[in-house]
């Protein structure tokens, strides 16, 4: 069972460069969502996504963008790259209706900024 | 104040020992309180939760609530070399948009 996929696992870039990083789930929900994980930060909301066709920003939505392509996928876009980006990114989904607050999580991506 | 507030630990103990891990919050909106395991370099999974204030109790895990003082705690029995990980406290209003403490360390050694 493949659950939630996040690629790439790892990333280096430069300053200012742009890149996407994806997610896709193959459990039928509608919920998707993108975290980063800080060292003393935890976990913080990007931008989530409650049904296919809408996005709304979460608690740092600042430096990035989001797309639902559909309802199995879900891609976190850097536009212009910057050191304080470097992160942790996890994607997770849900199904409301479910127990409450289960989300499922991505293995993560490992991303630096240079 | 942040909404919820976690000792980030580490906490290192023995096997076999009895583990408490807590959290406190401060929206008193919140009615379900899911704890998550997270092992190095995974994504964090659920590990249970409760409902409004009280004990749950799941094999060597135990969730209790007490909102009167919003604090939260998970405790482990018999703790295990397995049971290493990092554990996070997520209140919720019972929608699926939760709020994450940063997280306590733990470690359990043989």
């Amino acid at each position: 069972n493949a659950g939630v996929t996040q690629t790439p696992k790892f990333q280096v870039l430069k300053t200012g460069q742009s890149m996407t990083l994806q997610c896709a789930q193959d459990m039928n929900h509608n919920s998707m969502y993108w975290y980063r994980q800080d060292p003393g930060m935890g976990l913080r909301l990007i931008y989530y996504s409650a049904s296919e066709g809408t996005t709304d920003k979460g608690e740092v939505p600042n430096g990035y963008n989001v797309s639902r392509l559909n309802k199995r996928e879900f891609s976190l876009r850097l536009e212009s790259a910057a050191p304080s980006q470097t992160s942790v990114y996890f994607c997770a989904s849900s199904e409301l209706g479910n127990v409450p607050g289960e989300l499922f999580f991505g293995e993560g991506s490992r991303l630096t900024v240079l | 104040q942040k909404e919820v507030e976690q000792d980030p630990g580490p906490l290192s103990v023995p096997e076999g020992a009895i583990v408490s891990l807590n959290c406190t919050y401060s929206n008193s909106a919140f009615q379900y309180f899911m704890w998550y395991r997270q092992y190095s370099r995974k994504g964090p999974e659920l590990l249970m939760y409760t409902y409004s204030s009280g004990n749950k109790e799941d094999g060597r895990f135990t969730a209790q609530v007490d909102k009167s003082s919003k604090y939260i705690s998970l405790f482990i029995r018999d703790s295990q070399p397995s049971d290493s990980a990092t554990y996070l406290c997520a209140p919720s209003r019972g929608t699926d948009k939760l709020i994450f403490g940063t997280g306590t360390r733990l470690q359990v050694f043989p």
